[in-house]
């Protein structure tokens, strides 16, 4: 099955600086790779997505990049702000078992 | 309003009594699924419905029931809670399947003593 791993499982950033999460996954039948944003005891909401036919996807402040060959994805935000802070989930899914697949998330903190 | 709803929103249990975690969508969304979050872990899916009568096992599906007799519910049975079900429940809906937006329920924070 598919095994999706995540890093740094926290990360401090300045206000202003730049957030990189990275991904790996398993299975090479996977498209499909959500990101996911947590606040405090909030519910997870996507935030942006990428689908194996596509490189880089950017919105805003938000990219996305995927290596098929190497199997990996990461999350870019530029000109991180307070409001950045949460726990961030990547996820990889598209096999023909319907299951998603999380990674454990990055907590991520953007001190002013 | 489209949005998932989970009944009861905190509940603290014992070993053993059963429960039933509720969940319901009005977005017509044929796939459903649980997931549980603990720290460390992320989110691990539970179980998973493709539509109404098909559901299959996710990550964690140990100690867990589920049921899909309507499009809308997705009831999460616990026959005999333990202390390691001690968990975070999401419930999570979406059109596409496991390809396309999952909207997440408020959560159920579970105790089981």
């Amino acid at each position: 099955g598919e095994n999706v791993e995540q890093h740094p499982s926290t990360l401090s950033v300045q206000e202003g600086d730049s957030a990189v999460i990275k991904c790996t996954y398993s299975d090479s039948a996977s498209n499909y790779f959500p990101w996911y944003k947590q606040e405090l005891g909030k519910r997870p909401q996507l935030i942006i997505d990428i689908r194996s036919n596509v490189g880089e996807k950017k919105d805003q402040r938000i990219a996305v990049t995927l290596n098929k060959t190497a199997k990996h994805f990461s999350l870019h935000i530029t000109e991180t702000q307070p409001e950045d802070s949460a726990v961030y989930f990547c996820a990889a899914g598209g096999d023909s078992w319907g299951k998603l697949q999380f990674g454990a998330g990055t907590q991520v903190v953007v001190t002013p | 309003e489209a949005q998932v709803t989970q009944n009861p929103r905190y509940l603290i249990t014992v070993t053993g009594k059963k429960l039933t975690v509720t969940c319901s969508q009005n977005m017509n969304h044929e796939y459903m699924s649980w997931y549980r979050q603990d720290p460390g872990l992320g989110l691990r899916q539970i179980y998973y419905s493709m539509n109404v009568e098909v559901t299959d096992k996710g990550d964690v599906p140990e100690g867990y029931k589920v049921s899909r007799k309507e499009k809308r519910n997705f009831p999460l049975i616990l026959e005999s809670p333990s202390p390691n079900q001690t968990s975070l429940y999401f419930c999570a809906s979406s059109l596409g399947g496991n390809t396309d937006t999952q909207y997440f329920g408020p959560g159920t924070r579970l105790t089981v003593l």
